[in-house]
């Protein structure tokens, strides 16, 4: 079983449209949660961190953490076309990220 | 900044060269990782170090190895390259620890023919 499952996409919204990702993990032992967005061609860059269940905001971004359900969602409110890019939910195993596939997203202008 | 750097964005290389991807960081990060990203399968850790001369196998080594001499380069080495391994390497460093994040450089292409 993979440590993290993330729905592929592609996704596409208009602009404004509230963005909803998610993704799932297998161990309930996992403490640390992060998202990451990755432009085309780029690498990935940290956007959200965080640490137990919850819910975590920055600016037009909110991450929550579900430990119960083992499931983690990022959502992105007023997107921009500046927010397509492919978003990674890595799992922080010991030392090191586990990511799933990453979903891509699009938003229309 | 963090900086992490990839010594080539783009690379062609022939079946059965030896290829040697470099990357360099400027954060004295202990922990360094090279990924390969694939369409589908995301990013998949081949190797990672968390010191100098000090290395661990990650999820799919085969075909791989790695080399830290000094604390801020870590190099993924291609043996013989074969076709299977054209991708997008990534490489990453991070300060030791549990749960700590990684900084991305940014990529290189790797097209074996």
């Amino acid at each position: 079983q993979k440590e993290v499952e993330q729905d592929p996409g592609p996704l596409s919204v208009p602009e404004g449209a509230i963005v909803s990702l998610n993704c799932t993990y297998s161990n309930s032992a996992f403490q640390y949660f992060m998202w990451y967005r990755q432009y085309s061609r780029k690498g990935p860059e940290l956007l959200m961190y965080t640490y137990s269940s919850g819910n975590k905001e920055d600016g037009r971004f909110t991450a929550q953490v579900d430990k119960s359900s083992k499931y983690i969602s990022l959502f992105i409110r007023d997107s921009q076309p500046s927010d397509s890019a492919t978003y990674l939910c890595p799992i922080a195993n010991d030392y090191k990220l586990s990511f799933g596939a990453g979903t891509t997203v699009t938003v229309r202008a | 900044d963090v900086k992490v750097t990839q010594s080539s964005r783009y690379l062609v290389k022939r079946t059965g060269e030896k290829v040697f991807l470099e990357c360099v960081q400027d954060m004295d990060h202990e922990n360094m990782f090279w990924y390969r990203q694939d369409p589908g399968l995301g990013l998949r850790l081949i190797y990672f170090s968390y010191d100098v001369k000090m290395k661990e196998k990650g999820d799919i080594p085969e075909g791989y190895s790695v080399s830290r001499e000094k604390k801020e380069r870590f190099s993924l080495i291609l043996e013989s390259a074969s076709t299977n391994q054209t991708s997008m390497y990534l490489c990453a460093s991070g300060f030791r620890g549990r749960g700590t994040e990684a900084f991305f450089g940014q990529g290189t292409r790797l097209t074996v023919v």
